[in-house]
């Protein structure tokens, strides 16, 4: 039982390339989350899903996109790379919200030069 | 929208000290309340929940945690720590005004000294 995955694990990026994080869960949740970690910041989510077709912006959206096309995978699309993007993405999926615990990927660290 | 505060950003224990890292919310009713505990390269593990009735609930890797609504904390504590423990742990509160998504704390990081 894999659980979350994510691809790749680390990336450097130029300022301006595009990228796509890679996140598969195998678990059938229909609730899925895209997290952007900083030192002393905690985890802040950037986009969620609560299905297939169904994608809303989190508390820090900006720079970002997603899609669900599938209740398998969520896509985390970076357009145009900035400085401000360096980070470790974290992906999660849950069965609900509010109660369900959170499953978590071991994390993407992009940084973007 | 609800907070997370974790007051100490680093705490260093010896190894077999006990353990207890603070956690204070802003909600007005009962929140659902967690902590997670992050090991190096790793994504978070839930470590214990907690939504109603005993204010002391139990975890994994026999950690516990106490709900106290009169100081809005959520304390973790552990009475041995073991040198595996050394981690970064995250509390975090379920948003009710924002769709039950968690608004995570600013994390603690454990160092254990041999």
């Amino acid at each position: 039982n894999a659980g979350v995955t994510q691809t790749p694990k680390f990336r450097i990026l130029k300022i301006g390339q595009s990228m796509t994080l890679q996140c598969a869960q195998d678990m059938n949740h229909n609730y899925m989350y895209w997290y952007r970690q900083d030192p002393g910041m905690g985890l802040k989510l950037i986009y969620y899903s609560v299905g297939a077709g169904i994608t809303d912006k989190g508390e820090v959206p900006n720079g970002y996109n997603v899609s669900r096309s599938t209740t398998e995978d969520f896509p985390l699309r970076l357009e145009l790379a900035a400085p401000s993007q360096t980070s470790v993405y974290f992906c999660a999926s849950s069965l609900g919200q509010g109660r369900e615990k959170l499953f978590f990927g071991s994390g993407t660290q992009l940084s973007v030069l | 929208a609800q907070s997370v505060t974790q007051p100490d950003i680093h705490i260093t224990v010896s190894e077999g000290a006990s353990l207890e890292l603070r956690c204070n919310y802003s909600y007005g009713a009962t929140p659902y309340l967690f902590w997670y505990v992050q090991s190096p390269g790793q994504g978070l593990q839930l470590l214990l929940k907690y939504f109603s009735g005993d204010t002391l609930v139990q975890g994994i890797k026999g950690f516990e945690a106490e709900f106290k609504r009169s100081q809005s904390s959520f304390n973790l504590r552990k009475p041995s720590v073991h040198w595996s423990d050394a981690a970064e742990y995250f509390c975090a509160v379920a948003d009710m005004e924002y769709g039950n998504k968690l608004v995570f704390g600013a994390g603690t990081i454990l160092r254990v000294k041999s």
